[in-house]
């Protein structure tokens, strides 16, 4: 089992559709999660942290599940600009160590 | 402020050759990271280094590959004889905490 799951997708949405993205995690003893956005042959960009009470971010919400060791990453009025590959990464219980999942493809439509 | 500049962009060697990949973290970052990304997959870690030291190297896929970082700051990954199979894009982050921030990588063709 990997440690850090999502769906590939594709997410095939048009402009201005709400779409929420999951991931699971399997180490319970994770401390730290975050959102990073991949575009094509581009480096991954921090989107945001996860924190326990759940952030917003502009139209981006992010919610942590511990009990159920689950993320999720809501984009409301999604704009073309969304199109991208969408990583779930948690830090282990180690003090360094980010484990990415491989990613939610997302593509918006006009 | 400037953020983390790997070089060169792109790299295509033969077969056999050895190559070198660099990193320039973002200033006063303690932390540094090399990963590999194959086409289409998702991101695989290589090596962390805390300072000059690489307290983690267990990512790295055989011995053809190495790793160093000088005064804190640049590192260098080197791959030795290199395989068709090392062909990816390698990129480096860095960090001050639990955020990393990555640079542009640098895409490798092995011919």
């Amino acid at each position: 089992r990997k440690e850090v799951e999502q769906d590939p997708g594709p997410f095939n949405v048009p402009e201005g559709a709400t779409v929420a993205f999951n991931c699971t995690y399997s180490n319970s003893a994770s401390q730290s999660f975050f959102w990073y956005r991949q575009d094509c042959r581009k480096e991954p960009k921090l989107l945001m942290s996860v924190y326990s009470s759940g952030n917003e971010d502009g139209r981006f919400t992010a919610q942590l599940n511990r009990a159920s060791q689950y993320i999720s990453l809501l984009i409301r009025d999604s704009k073309l600009s969304d199109s991208a590959t969408y990583l779930c990464v948690v830090r282990g219980d180690s003090s360094y160590k980010l484990i990415f999942g491989s990613g939610t493809r997302l593509l918006v439509r006009p | 402020g400037a953020g983390v500049s790997q070089s060169p962009s792109n790299k295509v060697t033969e077969k056999g050759k050895d190559v070198e990949l660099r990193c320039d973290p973002i200033s006063g970052h303690t932390a540094l990271y090399w990963y590999r990304q194959s086409l289409g997959q998702g991101l695989e870690f290589l090596i962390y280094f805390q300072g000059n030291s690489a307290p983690d190297k267990s990512g790295l896929p055989s011995d053809r590959f190495s790793a160093e970082r000088t005064g804190g700051s640049v590192s260098t990954l080197t791959i030795q004889r290199t395989q068709q199979e090392d062909s990816a894009v390698y990129l480096c982050a860095s960090s001050r905490a639990y955020e990393q921030y990555f640079g542009p990588g640098t895409r490798l063709t092995v011919t």
